[in-house]
């Protein structure tokens, strides 16, 4: 059964640390492996990763995938306030390559503490 | 641009009364996901609708659950019979489902709360 795994559930730091959100996937046909931000209702995009290896960056949030490992980390360096949220971790289910839904990880909750 | 909306955004109903909540897709976007997330899980897969393919039902947890989409936009996810377990927030996505790695970036809606007494 496909599934993606995060890890941990949540995490309490305090501003300006620095911090890695983990994922891993066991995904059939896997292509792609998706972040999003939690903080209220909808899941807003982070970055979409497809090759191994090359780190994408967004202001102090960067991810990169490792497909030997079928892993993906997420690391948000100097943390604010506003980075407190739910960070989830998602794959698309591949139906002979045609994407389908997306499996959700449970999630990282993140609490950033002044 | 107008992004995906939902409606109501909070519904409180009795055990046992019928809900309906709407997802209004993003323009042209002719993927449309419909999710559940339980309190303290991930979002759970219930529905997908692509084009005029049959739907991929795979997710709905039980055949009180229901959706539809007419003419290729609008969706209505229908709960019968309500239980206390189904409440959950409802959340909604499009995606432009073109091939090709674009079609995995998917838009969610701000969902709807439904609290089930």
């Amino acid at each position: 059964e496909d599934k993606v795994v995060q890890s941990p559930l949540s995490l309490v730091v305090h501003e300006g640390d620095t911090v890695t959100l983990n994922c891993s996937y066991e995904v059939t046909n896997f292509r792609s492996l998706l972040w999003y931000k939690q903080e209220k209702k909808a899941p807003t995009f982070l970055f979409m990763l497809t090759s191994s290896g090359i780190e994408k960056k967004s202001g102090r949030l960067s991810s990169i995938l490792d497909k030997k490992e079928l892993s993906s980390i997420l690391n948000i360096t100097a943390t604010q306030t506003g980075d407190s949220a739910i960070y989830l971790c998602a794959s698309p289910m591949n139906y002979g390559g045609s994407q389908g839904n997306l499996i959700f990880g449970k999630g990282t909750k993140l609490s950033v503490k002044p | 641009g107008a992004g995906v909306s939902q409606s109501p955004s909070n519904k409180v109903t009795e055990k046992g009364k019928d809900v309906e909540l709407r997802c209004d897709p993003i323009s042209g976007h002719t993927a449309l996901y419909w999710y559940r997330q339980s309190l303290g899980q991930g979002l759970e897969f219930l529905i997908y609708f692509q084009g005029n393919s049959a739907p991929d039902k795979s997710g709905l947890p039980s055949d009180r659950f229901s959706a539809e989409r007419t003419g290729g936009s609008v969706s209505t996810l229908t709960i019968q019979r309500t239980q206390q377990e189904d409440s959950a927030v409802y959340l909604c996505a499009s995606s432009p489902g073109r091939g090709g790695l674009s079609y995995n970036e998917q838009f969610f809606g701000p969902g709807t709360r439904l609290t089930v007494l």
